[in-house]
């Protein structure tokens, strides 16, 4: 139980271009998503906190309109990076919470590359 | 502020134990958290801890002291596959993750 499905796993794009993640819960149901960043050798960086049917919260520093997330259902969240730079290039990855003791799940990942 | 302390990189070798300490100060706590992550992967949930003493899985057990602000990961019968890196976490009293940088765990044949 409790898997946490990511994709695309690996996406390459043009800058000025934009990018849809999606991150879906398989077999539970998720009110609260999470998305994180994270930089070669450094640790997980929290992006933003998705909450079903309402406004994600956003992290100091993280724009929430280049970053764009929704929450529209209890099993989907998606991210989009609305026109991507080189430097928006990390591995994103979401999370959802089962509720019980607060247990984070985990996407695979995607890794952004951006030209 | 709010910091997670653990080492940077540890080697042991196959078959051997390894423990991983983790220290941390966080305003509150509700829970601290062992991720295992692969290189190139996201984290995978290994324990979690609420309360003080140990938690046994397997081969893996994970220890709490919330008075010392403390948590190891015990790693027994090591094997290549534990090559990974080992992230604590502990949700603060706002319910947030704080995340350390995390353990580069190098098991040497």
């Amino acid at each position: 139980g409790a898997v946490v499905s990511q994709h695309p796993s690996w996406v390459i794009c043009k800058s000025g271009t934009s990018v849809k993640i999606e991150c879906r819960s398989l077999d539970f149901q998720a009110t609260t998503m999470f998305w994180y960043r994270q930089f070669p050798k450094q640790s997980l960086m929290l992006m933003a906190t998705s909450n079903e049917g309402s406004k994600a919260t956003y992290e100091q520093g993280v724009e929430k309109d280049k970053f764009l997330i929704n929450h529209a259902s209890l099993t989907l969240s998606t991210l989009t990076v609305t026109s991507a730079h080189p430097e928006d290039s990390s591995f994103y990855i979401c999370s959802a919470g089962t509720g019980d003791g607060n247990i984070q799940y985990f996407g695979a990942g995607t890794r952004l590359s951006v030209l | 502020g709010q910091n997670i302390d653990q080492p940077t990189e540890m080697t042991a070798t196959e078959g051997a134990i390894v423990q991983i300490n983790c220290t941390y100060q966080t305003s509150g706590f509700n829970g601290l958290f062992w991720y295992q992550q692969h290189a190139g992967e996201a984290p995978t949930f290994l324990s979690y801890n609420v309360l003080d003493g140990l938690e046994e899985k397997g081969r893996f057990s994970s220890f709490l002291s919330r008075s010392k602000g403390y948590s190891y990961l015990l790693l027994k019968e090591l094997q290549m596959k534990d090559s990974a890196s080992y992230l604590c976490a502990v949700m603060d009293s706002n319910y947030q993750l704080i995340w350390g940088a995390g353990t580069k765990l190098i098991i040497k044949p």
